[in-house]
């Protein structure tokens, strides 16, 4: 089972501002994703990473960007937030080798953009 | 791209009862995931089935994967209120190069004690 953090969980900023949200794992997991989600609602893949300088946009298209510098930290950043990025976000990773197609989610961090 | 149709889209159950849900595709998978959120959390990843025919238990938890690898199954047996929560399947064909997963849109399941 792997240990991924999101922070913070909770995030109410105004519009306008530029926000960085943290996701780190310890499992040395080479792949992560990032997933929006409203509340009850499906998940939407927006970016994901197969490895160190690696991004790709999802299915879902966001105005977010994401980097991959680290193995471990896969952060997500928004240059001017708005109202309309109010959600929840998600992120996962896998492994290559024994189970890559198993993601394992973060707790998430619920973005409120006032 | 591929679908997953999941139903029921909500339940409501008397505690002690057992719960059946399923995920139907129009196209084949080859791996099926059953995840579990609970409120304000993460999926939690229930059960993974590798290969058609496959019945895998977890507890109180039994998925199958269709012999037809366009369904999958998750029943939960002798429900209690922890198990109220959104529950999702997700589906990966590898046939592609990539590893990413297609979900249902859930199925929310409300425990009456």
């Amino acid at each position: 089972e792997a240990d991924i953090y999101q922070t913070p969980r909770y995030l109410v900023i105004g519009t306008g501002k530029k926000i960085t949200l943290e996701c780190s794992q310890t499992m040395g997991h080479d792949k992560m994703y990032w997933y929006q989600q409203d509340p009850g609602m499906e998940l939407h893949l927006i970016h994901y990473s197969y490895g160190v300088n690696s991004t790709e946009k999802g299915d879902l298209s966001s105005e977010s960007t994401v980097s991959r510098i680290r193995t471990e930290h896969f952060p997500l950043t928004l240059e001017s937030a708005r109202p309309s990025h109010t959600s929840q976000y998600l992120c996962a990773s896998s492994e290559f080798k024994r189970f890559p197609v198993e993601q394992f989610f973060g707790p998430g961090t619920r973005l409120t953009v006032l | 791209g591929q679908q997953l149709n999941q139903s029921p889209q909500s339940m409501f159950i008397q505690e002690g009862e057992d719960v059946s849900m399923n995920c139907t595709s129009s196209s084949i998978f080859n791996t099926w995931l059953w995840y579990k959120q609970d409120p304000g959390e993460g999926p939690v990843l229930l059960i993974a089935l590798y290969k058609a025919g496959e019945l895998t238990s977890n507890g109180r938890l039994t998925a199958q994967f269709g012999i037809t690898r366009k369904d999958s199954f998750l029943n939960i047996s002798a429900s209690i209120p922890s198990d109220v929560g959104i529950y999702f399947c997700a589906g990966h064909y590898s046939g592609g190069s990539n590893y990413k997963l297609t979900f249902g849109k859930g199925t929310l399941l409300t425990v009456n004690p």
